[in-house]
C-alpha cells in the first residue's frame, strides 16, 4: 500500500517567519494530497488540498506544491502566527479516493 | 462539509470488555472510514466501512477485534473487542464527501485499565 513520509517531525519558527513541511509518497497512482491541521484535543481539520493535475495551489497564507515526478509535496505557511501552532499531517489518496494514508505529522510551534 | 457526530466522546473501560463507537453523518455518504490515533502519533486507517457488505480491513487489523457495521449510508459503528491497555487510543470516524474530501468526526478517546 501507500507509504507517506513527512518531515520534519517538529518545527519551531519565529512569528512572521515562513514554515515549510515536506512529504513524500510511494504509490505513483496517488492523485490527491490533502493537508490537515490538528490542534490539541481536537479533530484534524482540512486546510488545503491539491490534485495531481495541478502543481501549486494557494489559499491566503498557505500554499501547497506538488512534484509528481519526484513524488513529493510540500506545505508552505507564510507570515506565521501563534495560532498556526498545531500538528500538521499530510496525506495521499490512491485508488480514486477510496483510501487516505497519512504522514507521521509535524508539530509546528510559532513563537511570539 | 458533512456534519459528523461521534459518540461516546470518551470512555474508560476495563480490560476484557468491549466498546461500541457510533458515527452518524447528516447526509448520505459512500465512503466511511475508521482511524486510530495513538497518543502523539499519526492517523492509522483501521478499515473502510462498506454499506451492505463487510468492511475492508487494513493490514494488522482484523474483524474479530474490530467488528464494523454499516447498515445505511449515514451510520456506522466500530466495536473494540476484548480490550487491553494497548487499545487505549483515539478512534476517529471519517467520511469522504461528494467532492471526495475527507472529514473527521470529533473522536472517541478510549482508556483501557
Amino acid at each position: 500500500g501507500e507509504n507517506v513520509e513527512q518531515h520534519p517531525s517538529t518545527l519551531s519558527v519565529q512569528e512572521g517567519d515562513s514554515a515549510v513541511i515536506k512529504c513524500t509518497y510511494s504509490d505513483s497512482a496517488s492523485n490527491y494530497f490533502p493537508w490537515y491541521k490538528q490542534e490539541l484535543g481536537k479533530r484534524p481539520q482540512l486546510i488545503i488540498d491539491i490534485r495531481s493535475n495541478v502543481g501549486e495551489k494557494k489559499d491566503q497564507r498557505i500554499a501547497v506544491t506538488l512534484n509528481k515526478t519526484a513524488k513529493h509535496f510540500s506545505l508552505h505557511i507564510t507570515e506565521t502566527q501563534p495560532e498556526d501552532s498545531a500538528v500538521y499531517f499530510c496525506a495521499a489518496s490512491p485508488d480514486n479516493f477510496n483510501k487516505f494514508y497519512f504522514g507521521s505529522g509535524t508539530k509546528l510551534n510559532v513563537k511570539p | 462539509s458533512a456534519v459528523i457526530s461521534q459518540k461516546p466522546s470518551r470512555d474508560i473501560c476495563q480490560r476484557g470488555t468491549s466498546l461500541t463507537i457510533q458515527c452518524q453523518v447528516d447526509s448520505q455518504v459512500t465512503m466511511m472510514f475508521w482511524y486510530r490515533q495513538q497518543p502523539g502519533q499519526s492517523l492509522t486507517l483501521i478499515a473502510t466501512a462498506n454499506q451492505g457488505s463487510e468492511a475492508t480491513y487494513e493490514s494488522g487489523f482484523v474483524i474479530d477485534k474490530f467488528p464494523i457495521s454499516r447498515p445505511n449510508l449515514t451510520f456506522s459503528t466500530l466495536t473494540v473487542s476484548n480490550m487491553s491497555p494497548e487499545d487505549s487510543s483515539i478512534y476517529l470516524c471519517s467520511v469522504a464527501s461528494a467532492n471526495e474530501k475527507l472529514f473527521f468526526g470529533s473522536g472517541t478517546q478510549l482508556s483501557v485499565l
